[in-house]
């Protein structure tokens, strides 16, 4: 265990729903991260939160919309997906953004869009 | 603009054999680089890092990666493989200044008892 929890661990939805992606740290770290693992391809970087303020939106969909309501906690909302956003969802936090600082994953939400 | 690559999908190795899995990278500065390790369906784990010093880096269950900046490389070694080795591994990079951490596509390592 990394500290850093995910939930659902499974998601099917159809391109008209709204659902919501839950991640928590248990580690007292200060950034918050979302990223999306699709097959063979790098992760992407989404969104960072740092003191609960987001600091980068990598050009996401505004179909995606974070959401950081304390240090703790990040929310992924997601409406109106498309089959192509189908992918492993993951989060990561670390105890700041400097450059040297490790990030922590959680398990990942496998996401379906139907 | 940096980058990473990894220039294998996959590697196959014997168990108790020697592995290793390449890295090389790509930074306008001095480099911070990373290993991390993805069984399935779970996330990534942090293996080792290298931001300044010895370049020799020794992480997590007995891996070490080198830091050869003539080579702009950060191969990832072991020296006995073990079948529980056997999974997905992430070089990542990241410049200085305000830059993300850029991963690469990853290498799949089997290891055959």
């Amino acid at each position: 265990e990394t500290g850093v929890t995910q939930t659902p661990r499974h998601l099917v939805m159809g391109m008209t729903n709204k659902k919501s992606l839950k991640c928590e740290q248990h580690l007292g770290h200060n950034a918050m991260y979302w990223y999306k693992q699709s097959a063979k391809k790098p992760l992407e970087l989404m969104f960072v939160y740092s003191l609960e303020e987001r600091v980068e939106n990598n050009s996401v969909p505004s179909r995606f919309s974070p959401e950081c309501p304390n240090s703790s906690h990040l929310f992924l909302h997601l409406h109106t997906l498309q089959p192509e956003d189908s992918a492993l969802y993951l989060c990561a936090s670390s105890p700041g953004t400097a450059k040297g600082e490790t990030q922590y994953f959680g398990p990942g939400t496998r996401l379906l869009v139907l | 603009a940096q980058s990473v690559a990894q220039p294998e999908d996959q590697v196959n190795v014997a168990e108790g054999n020697p592995l290793t899995v390449k890295c090389t990278y790509s930074v306008s500065g001095n480099p911070y680089l990373f290993w991390y390790v993805q069984y399935p369906n779970r996330g990534l784990q942090f293996l080792l890092k290298y931001i300044t010093g010895d370049n020799l880096v020794k992480g997590s269950y007995g891996f070490e990666a080198e830091f050869n900046k003539s080579q702009t490389s950060f191969h990832l070694k072991k020296p006995s493989a073990l079948v529980s080795d056997s999974a997905l591994y992430f070089c990542a990079v990241r410049d200085r200044g305000n830059t993300p951490l850029v991963f690469g596509k990853g290498t799949r390592l089997s290891v055959i008892a």
